[in-house]
C-alpha cells in the first residue's frame, strides 16, 4: 500500500519545455488534487478532480492542465513552462469519510 | 471565497514550553478545520482537525480550540519536543464530502522551531 505516489521528485526544465507530473494513488480515493507550495504562501490549489472524469480549477490554475487518466491517475502538465512556475508540487488525495488529505512526496521543478 | 490568515509564520520556543498558533478565516459557512504537519522535506500530514460543532479537540499535547463566532482557530502544543520542529499549516473547508474538495483553503504555514 504506496499511498500516494508522484513522478518525478526533481525536474529542471528550460523556459518554454513542456512536461508532465504524474500522479497515483491506491487508496480507491474519488478526489485528487494539485497543490503548489512556495514559501510563505503554504499550500495554493492548482487543479483538482471530485471523481472520475471530471476535472476543475483551483485558486491558480493558469499555466497549467489536467487529466484523470482514471480513478487513480491523476497528472499535472505545463505546456510551456516559465521562472514563476517554479515551485513544490504536491499531488493529494482525500478520504471522504475523514476529510483527510494524504500528500505524495512531492516535485520539485525548477525552471530556469 | 475562503481567505484563511495564519500567525506568526515563525515561532521559536524552548523544549517544554507550550506553543500556539492562530489562525482566522473569513467563510462563515466553513465548518471543517484542519491542521497539517510538514517536517522539512517530507510531505504535510493531517495532525489534528476539529469540526464547527464542537469548540475544542485534544490528541495528547496537542488541542485546538475553534470560536465560530469570531472565526478563529488554534493550535496548541504543550510540552513541546525538539521532534515538534516543522512547518505547521491550519486550513477552514466548507466540508468534507467530493463536492466541496475546493473549499479547503490553507493558512501561509508557521515554522515552529523548539530549541533544545
Amino acid at each position: 500500500n504506496a499511498g500516494v505516489t508522484q513522478t518525478p521528485k526533481f525536474q529542471v526544465l528550460k523556459t518554454g519545455q513542456s512536461m508532465t507530473l504524474q500522479c497515483a494513488q491506491d487508496m480507491n480515493h474519488n478526489s485528487m488534487y494539485w497543490y503548489r507550495q512556495d514559501p510563505g504562501m503554504g499550500l495554493r490549489l492548482i487543479y483538482y478532480s471530485a471523481s472520475e472524469g471530471t476535472t476543475d480549477k483551483g485558486e491558480v490554475p493558469n499555466g497549467y492542465n489536467v487529466s484523470r487518466l482514471n480513478k487513480r491517475e491523476f497528472s499535472l502538465r505545463l505546456e510551456s513552462a516559465a521562472p514563476s512556475q517554479t515551485s513544490v508540487y504536491f499531488c493529494a488525495s482525500k478520504t471522504e469519510h475523514t476529510g483527510e488529505l494524504f500528500f505524495g512526496e512531492g516535485s520539485r521543478l525548477t525552471v530556469l | 471565497g475562503e481567505n484563511v490568515e495564519q500567525h506568526p509564520s515563525t515561532l521559536s520556543v524552548q523544549e517544554g514550553d507550550s506553543a500556539v498558533i492562530k489562525c482566522t478565516y473569513s467563510d462563515s459557512a466553513s465548518n471543517y478545520f484542519p491542521w497539517y504537519k510538514q517536517e522539512l522535506g517530507k510531505r504535510p500530514q493531517l495532525i489534528i482537525d476539529i469540526r464547527s460543532n464542537v469548540g475544542e479537540k485534544k490528541d495528547q499535547r496537542i488541542a485546538v480550540t475553534l470560536n465560530k463566532t469570531a472565526k478563529h482557530f488554534s493550535l496548541h502544543i504543550t510540552e513541546t519536543q525538539p521532534e515538534d520542529s516543522a512547518v505547521y499549516f491550519c486550513a477552514a473547508s466548507l466540508g468534507i464530502s467530493s463536492g466541496s474538495a475546493r473549499q479547503l483553503t490553507f493558512g501561509s504555514g508557521t515554522q515552529l522551531t523548539v530549541l533544545p
